[in-house]
């Protein structure tokens, strides 16, 4: 079965701090991960899309990797802000049908003035 | 761009009323979903929909549940009778047909069925 796991499912640190959000899913078989941000209320953003082939991406502050072969992908967030607080979700796109894309459950983290 | 556009912000109905909740997806997007989120769950597929047309319902939980795309700008998720166990937020997200290219999504639809 395709899953995707997010552990921890809560964070909380001290601003300042860099930190690391893991995503773990069953199936080597992926297109590509899609990391999200979901502010309380609101909607998912879409933060950074690594294809199969790719190892990481950047942007700005955040920095995600990939490593197919073991399941993981994490979401590196450097120098963290109170701005920063919100939960962080994975998406894993399957390989095999375009529409086959599983969400974890989600990380929700805490960055303290 | 507007981005996904969901209507109504929230929706505060009795059991067994009927609720429609929409979504007007980016133009030029070929593909549309409706996703249903709990805190037990996390993100559930409903359905989805290309150039209009429903490819998989799978996720839709019951026949009270159904959905529509008449046109490419709008669709719609219905239940009909609601029950208090739907309650949740109700996501619409679009995308083109290159998967290269990530999802974008609507600001959800918050229902509580009373």
């Amino acid at each position: 079965k395709q899953e995707v796991t997010q552990i921890p499912a809560a964070l909380s640190v001290p601003e300042g701090e860099n930190l690391v959000l893991n995503c773990s899913f069953t199936d080597s078989a992926i297109y590509n991960l899609q990391w999200f941000r979901q502010d309380p209320g609101k909607g998912l953003t879409s933060l950074l899309l690594i294809q199969s082939s790719q190892r990481e991406q950047t942007s700005g502050r955040l920095n995600a990797s990939l490593d197919k072969s073991s399941g993981r992908s994490t979401l590196y967030i450097a120098a963290s802000q109170p701005g920063d607080s919100a939960t962080y979700l994975c998406a894993v796109r399957w390989v095999g049908g375009y529409q086959k894309v599983t969400f974890g459950i989600g990380t929700k983290l805490q960055v303290i003035p | 761009d507007a981005g996904v556009i969901q209507s109504p912000r929230h929706e505060v109905t009795e059991m067994g009323q009927e609720v429609t909740l929409r979504c007007k997806p980016i133009s030029g997007h070929d593909y549309l979903f409706w996703y249903r989120q709990t805190m037990m769950r996390g993100l559930e597929l409903l359905i989805y929909f290309n150039n209009n047309v429903p490819i998989d319902d799978s996720g839709m939980p019951e026949d009270r549940f159904s959905a529509k795309m008449p046109n490419a700008s709008f669709s719609t998720l219905k239940i009909q009778p609601s029950e208090p166990r739907d309650s949740a937020v109700y996501f619409c997200a679009s995308s083109p047909s290159d998967r290269d290219v990530a999802f974008t999504f609507g600001s959800g639809t918050r229902l509580t069925v009373v």
